[in-house]
C-alpha cells in the first residue's frame, strides 16, 4: 500500500534562508506525488505535482521538489523563505484506486 | 473555471444533534468527489469517496455518512454526533478517468465544535 511520511512536524527558518521540507514515499508502483499548502482555516491548496514526466518539478510561490527514487524520497524546498511562506504543508501519493493519502503536515514557522 | 463550495464555514452543535454539512462543485462534469477530516495535531483523514451518483465509499467505520444526490453534490452527515466528530472537515474534487495524474482541488472547509 502507498503511503508517506513527513519527516518533522515543525520546521523554523529565518526569513530569506532556504527551506527544506522532508517527504519519503512507500509505494508499490511508480507514484504519484503531490505537496499542497495549507493556511489557516482555510483549504488545501495544490503546491506542485509528480507524474513522471520530469524529476524536479517547479511549483508556485517559488517551490520545488525532486524526485529521488533511489531515496523514496520528494522534499520540497524554497532557495529564500518569505514570512507569507508560514503555512502548513502537506505531502501525499495516489494510490491505485484513485484515492489521496497524505503526510501527517509540516509546520512551517519563519522568523524575521 | 472550476469552483468548490462548501458551507457553512464554521458550526457549533451539541452532542447528539444531527449535521449536515454540504458541498458543490461547478464548472465541471462527473467529478470524484471526497470527504476529509482534519483533527487538530493530525492529518488528513479520508471518510468517504464518491465516484458517481449514489455511489459511496466509506473508510473508516464511524458515526458519519456521506450520500451524493447530484453529480456535482456531496453531503456529509450524521444523526447524533459525538464529542469525538469535532473537527476541521474539507470537501474536494478531482476529474474522473484522470486516474493518478488529477490532483484534488479543496473547499474551505468546515470548522465542527462538538460541544
Amino acid at each position: 500500500a502507498q503511503s508517506v511520511t513527513q519527516l518533522g512536524s515543525h520546521v523554523s527558518v529565518s526569513e530569506g534562508a532556504l527551506v527544506l521540507l522532508r517527504c519519503n514515499y512507500s509505494s508499490s508502483v511508480p507514484p504519484y506525488l503531490f505537496w499542497y499548502v495549507q493556511y489557516p482555516n482555510q483549504g488545501l491548496q495544490l503546491l506542485l505535482k509528480y507524474t513522471s514526466a520530469a524529476t524536479l518539478v517547479k511549483g508556485i510561490n517559488g517551490f520545488e521538489a525532486e524526485f529521488k527514487k533511489s531515496e523514496t524520497s520528494f522534499h520540497l524546498t524554497k532557495p529564500s523563505a518569505h514570512m507569507s511562506d508560514a503555512a502548513e504543508y502537506f505531502c501525499a501519493v495516489r494510490d491505485h484506486t484513485d484515492k489521496l493519502i497524505f503526510g501527517t503536515g509540516t509546520r512551517l514557522q519563519v522568523f524575521p | 473555471s472550476q469552483t468548490i463550495h462548501q458551507w457553512p464555514a464554521t458550526l457549533v452543535q451539541p452532542v447528539g444533534s444531527p449535521l449536515s454539512l454540504e458541498c458543490t462543485v461547478e464548472g465541471t462534469s462527473n467529478p470524484n468527489l471526497y470527504w476529509y477530516r482534519q483533527a487538530a495535531g493530525r492529518g488528513l483523514q479520508l471518510l468517504f469517496y464518491s465516484v458517481g451518483i449514489g455511489q459511496i465509499s466509506s473508510e473508516v467505520p464511524q458515526n458519519l455518512s456521506a450520500s451524493r444526490p447530484q453529480d456535482r453534490q456531496f453531503i456529509l452527515s450524521s444523526k447524533k454526533l459525538l464529542l469525538s466528530d469535532s473537527g476541521f472537515y474539507l470537501c474536494a474534487w478531482s476529474v474522473r478517468g484522470a486516474a493518478s495524474v488529477s490532483p484534488l482541488h479543496f473547499g474551505n472547509g468546515t470548522r465542527l465544535t462538538v460541544t
